[in-house]
């Protein structure tokens, strides 16, 4: 079946470390989104692609990077990872259009 | 700039009992979808339903229903005889307006759901 994973499911790092969390799905959708989840703030975009070597930053994109070199993964890297991202972060995809999104089960990141 | 509120973060009810989840959007296009998830204690998220800007339609899924009322921006979610298993948290979603290449959602802060047995 096809199916997006994420990886590390959990994932603790020290403030300044360089971190990178995994997204990859099989549905091959064109479109993939990276969102963090805190408290009171919903689901807010970090990043989005839609396709191949195509990226575009959302709307708390400060402190974050990703790449899209193939339809399949779009990993999201900390450069200096700090304590204010932790969260618990979620890949999603979709295919073109105004289609539903389809959600990994996240990665929780705690950043000492 | 678009904006979903939801202005409810927590409501209570004890099973069989009926719950409305308000949702209230912004935005100045006039095509657009709007979604609902659902977050269970487990973590994931959930797709429950997809309304597009044209379609004013009241929707029901066995339980579920939807009330979009474009006139007043609101994209209601009511839950009828609620079960212990509909404790959640619902996520009301607004997608940018129609694209060929993509649709961006932004997510209101979420209503946690609690059902007491």
């Amino acid at each position: 079946d096809a199916e997006i994973t994420q990886s590390p499911r959990h994932k603790i790092t020290e403030t300044g470390r360089q971190v990178t969390l995994a997204c990859h799905q099989t549905w091959n959708h064109n479109n993939m989104f990276w969102y963090r989840q805190d408290l009171g703030h919903g689901l807010r975009l970090i990043h989005y692609s839609y396709g191949v070597q195509d990226t575009n930053k959302g709307e708390v994109s400060d402190g974050y990077s990703v790449s899209r070199s193939n339809t399949e993964d779009l990993p999201l890297t900390l450069e200096s990872a700090a304590s204010s991202q932790t969260s618990v972060y979620f890949c999603a995809s979709s295919v073109v259009g105004g289609n539903e999104q389809f959600f990994g089960p996240g990665t929780r990141l705690t950043v000492l | 700039a678009q904006k979903v509120t939801q202005a409810q973060t927590e409501i209570s009810v004890v099973e069989k009992e009926d719950v409305t989840l308000d949702c209230v959007y912004e935005t100045r296009d006039t095509t657009y979808y709007l979604f609902w998830y659902k977050q269970p204690p487990s973590g994931e998220l959930v797709f429950l339903i997809r309304r597009n800007s044209f379609d004013e339609q009241n929707e029901i899924s066995g339980r579920y229903s939807w009330n979009f009322q474009k006139s007043t921006s609101s994209f209601n979610f009511t839950i009828t005889a609620s079960q212990v298993v509909d404790s959640a948290v619902y996520f009301c979603a607004l997608s940018e307006p129609f694209k060929a290449a993509g649709n961006k959602l932004t997510f209101g802060g979420g209503t946690r759901v609690l059902v007491k047995p």
